[in-house]
């Protein structure tokens, strides 16, 4: 256990559902991020907290909105998806120093049907 | 922004043989420079890591080089195994604390 954990593992929704993604982090870190994989593609950095900021890119569809209530915790809210959308979604953290390694959470496996 | 290339793609190799997967980078102010390895169905783990202040990095049989001049750094895998098999990602950080990752590689080792 790498101490960032994502629920759920596993998530199937359809276009009109609303679903939210968690990530938890006990390593004390002060920045978290969410990031996209999907097949065959490159990780696609979505959104960043950290103490001093909110990094979004601005690429991501306004479907996707990120919650960051603390230090610790950061969610991912879902609505009216896409399929192209399904992928995994990854969570990490890591602090802001600039030698400071990235931890990541398992992912969640998201379909949208 | 940072930018990161990483080559190849693909790469197949038999059990026993060596892996080099290369990278570059373009902000020159980059001083960190991780590797990660995503076994299929896991989560992204880090394997080795490189600071600008040293050239080589050596771990088993891994290590990875840096050439701050040419602006690229390279991940070596000597004496492969079947479980070597993942995919392979590098990453750069520069002037900010969010890393820029390359597109991955996908390493087989045939048995």
């Amino acid at each position: 256990e790498t101490g960032v954990t994502q629920t759920p593992r596993h998530l199937v929704m359809g276009m009109t559902n609303k679903k939210s993604l968690k990530c938890e982090q006990h390593l004390g870190h002060n920045a978290m991020y969410w990031y996209k994989q999907s097949a065959k593609k490159p990780l696609e950095l979505m959104f960043v907290y950290s103490l001093e900021e909110r990094v979004e890119n601005n690429s991501v569809p306004s479907r996707f909105s990120p919650e960051c209530p603390n230090s610790s915790h950061l969610f991912l809210h879902l609505h009216t998806l896409q399929p192209e959308d399904s992928a995994l979604y990854l969570c990490a953290s890591s602090q802001t120093g600039r030698n400071a390694e990235a931890f990541f959470g398992q992912g969640t496996r998201l379909t949208v049907v | 922004g940072e930018n990161v290339e990483q080559h190849p793609s693909t790469l197949s190799v038999q059990e026993g043989d060596s892996a080099v997967i290369k990278c570059t980078y373009s902000d020159s102010a980059s001083n960190y420079f991780p590797w990660y390895k995503q076994e299929l169905g896991k989560r992204p783990q880090l394997i080795i890591d490189i600071r600008s202040n040293v050239g080589e990095k050596k771990d088993q049989r891994i290590a990875v080089t840096l050439n701050k001049t040419a602006k690229h750094f390279s991940l070596h895998i000597t004496e492969t195994q079947p479980e070597d098999s993942a995919v392979y990602f590098c990453a750069a950080r520069g002037g900010s604390y969010i890393p820029t990752f390359g597109r991955g590689t996908s390493l087989i080792v045939h048995p």
